[in-house]
């Protein structure tokens, strides 16, 4: 079965480096999202990507975020530099591509479990 | 066993029983529904999907009620299994939002032997 992949599953850093997450889409997923999950809560949106372009990062802290999809295939989130605040789980999900025209089924990958110190 | 929405966001049951969990959505614009089922460290996975023209739908073990009156969609999970520990969101289609899925904050199912 079709997976989405994601590295690092875990990662811990010390606040004001850089962090980077990859993600990878089940293959033929034009639509990929980055999320983002605080314990105890839903998963947020941070961007969605249309294939190589970015369709909403309305969430994204950009000042210190950022998100590139070159060949509209795998993807990575960055952050820098990192926060104790930015301590979460990143989840990357893909869908096929409907999503302007209907609502459509998005698939999460295992997560990347940052820890901020 | 049943939940009151997310204001109480544990439910409890003996294995073997039914579970219903509830969800309240904000939008009476949202036109498609998921309910996602998410284990201790992993990512959420898809269990059940729901569009707006429909009232109820089937899975295995599974089923989704939709009322879109008062804004209220339900999870039924029959015969209740200590794998069926997770914590269970619903999320909702935003069409007004270039169909943005909103996911609710959870609801904890805890399964007894």
């Amino acid at each position: 079965e079709a997976e989405v992949a994601q590295s690092p599953r875990y990662k811990i850093t010390e606040k004001s480096q850089a962090v980077a997450f990859w993600c990878d889409p089940i293959s033929g997923h034009a639509t990929l999202y980055w999320y983002r999950q605080i314990l105890g809560q839903g998963p947020e949106l941070l961007v969605q990507f249309q294939d190589e372009s970015v369709v909403d990062d309305s969430q994204l802290p950009k000042d210190r975020f950022s998100a590139e999809r070159l060949k509209g295939v795998d993807s990575t989130l960055k952050i820098q530099p990192a926060e104790l605040g930015d301590s979460a789980m990143y989840l990357c999900a893909s869908s096929l591509g409907l999503a302007a025209i209907l609502g459509e089924t998005q698939y999460f990958g295992p997560g990347t479990r940052l820890l901020v110190l | 066993g049943e939940s009151v929405g997310l204001h109480l966001p544990t439910l409890s049951v003996q294995e073997g029983d039914n579970s219903i969990i509830n969800c309240a959505y904000s939008n009476s614009a949202s036109d498609y529904f998921i309910w996602y089922k998410q284990e201790s460290g992993k990512g959420p996975q898809f269990i059940i999907d729901i569009r707006s023209n429909m009232d109820k739908r089937q899975g295995q073990r599974v089923t989704v009620l939709l009322n879109k009156t008062v804004k209220h969609l339900s999870l039924q999970i029959a015969a209740t299994q200590p794998g069926d520990s997770a914590v269970y969101f619903c999320a909702e289609n935003m069409r007004e939002y270039g169909n943005k899925l909103v996911f609710g904050a959870g609801t904890i199912l805890r399964v007894k032997s």
